[in-house]
């Protein structure tokens, strides 16, 4: 049981490239969510998924594209990379039960993304 | 929109020692509390859990959080800490909203244990 699986690990892009971070869970969560986590300001919510074909938008949606295709995948698309963006990005996935008691989250290992 | 005040960015502490690590949420009818770990170049990983029942809820490595609902806190705490607690530490609330779960996370807390 792999669980959240993270790829790349690291990546550099330069300035107004666009690339996919992608994020796969084998545990059959209905809920995946992205986070960018940066020095002093905790994990911030940039976008979120509470089924295959529904996506929302977080707290710091700009500059990224999501969709849910599939229960398991859940890629995170930069349309045109800023330094602003660089960061670690967390993906994360639980079982949602509506009215029902919240479960934890389970985390890949990150992506350690810089933009110069 | 919930919200999480961690107040202590970082908390050094010699080794052997107590520690209390603060969480204060903003009210609301009902919550779920959670305090998540991260070890350095890792993704975070639940620590424990308050759900329902039980305010006082223990974790499987010494840690344990009470649930204060009046006074609005999840606080940490272990009574003896050891080097291998040296970690950021996270508390998150979630509710649900719109008929689906919100996690809102602190700013987190980097514990630094001092031989």
């Amino acid at each position: 049981n792999a669980g959240v699986t993270q790829t790349p690990k690291f990546q550099v892009l330069k300035t107004g490239q666009s690339m996919t971070l992608q994020c796969a869970q084998d545990m059959n969560h209905e809920y995946m969510s992205w986070y960018r986590q940066d020095p002093g300001m905790g994990l911030r919510l940039i976008h979120y998924s509470v089924g295959a074909g529904i996506t929302d938008q977080g707290e710091v949606p700009n500059g990224y594209n999501v969709s849910r295709s599939t229960t398991e995948d859940f890629p995170l698309r930069l349309l045109s990379a800023a330094p602003s963006q660089t960061s670690v990005y967390f993906c994360a996935s639980s079982y949602n039960a509506p009215g029902g008691p919240s479960t934890e989250a389970f985390f890949g290992q990150g992506t350690r993304l810089t933009v110069v | 929109a919930q919200s999480v005040t961690q107040l202590d960015s970082q908390v050094p502490v010699f080794e052997e020692a107590p520690v209390e690590l603060r969480c204060n949420y903003s009210s609301s009818v009902s919550v779920y509390l959670f305090w998540y770990v991260q070890y350095p170049n890792q993704g975070l990983q639940l620590l424990l859990k308050y759900l329902s029942g039980s305010t006082l809820v223990e974790s499987i490595n010494g840690f344990e959080a009470e649930f204060n609902k009046s006074q609005t806190s999840f606080h940490l705490r272990k009574p003896s800490v050891h080097i291998s607690d040296t970690a950021e530490y996270f508390c998150a609330v979630s509710d649900w909203s719109g008929g689906y779960q919100k996690v809102t996370f602190g700013t987190g807390t980097k514990l630094q244990v001092i031989p």
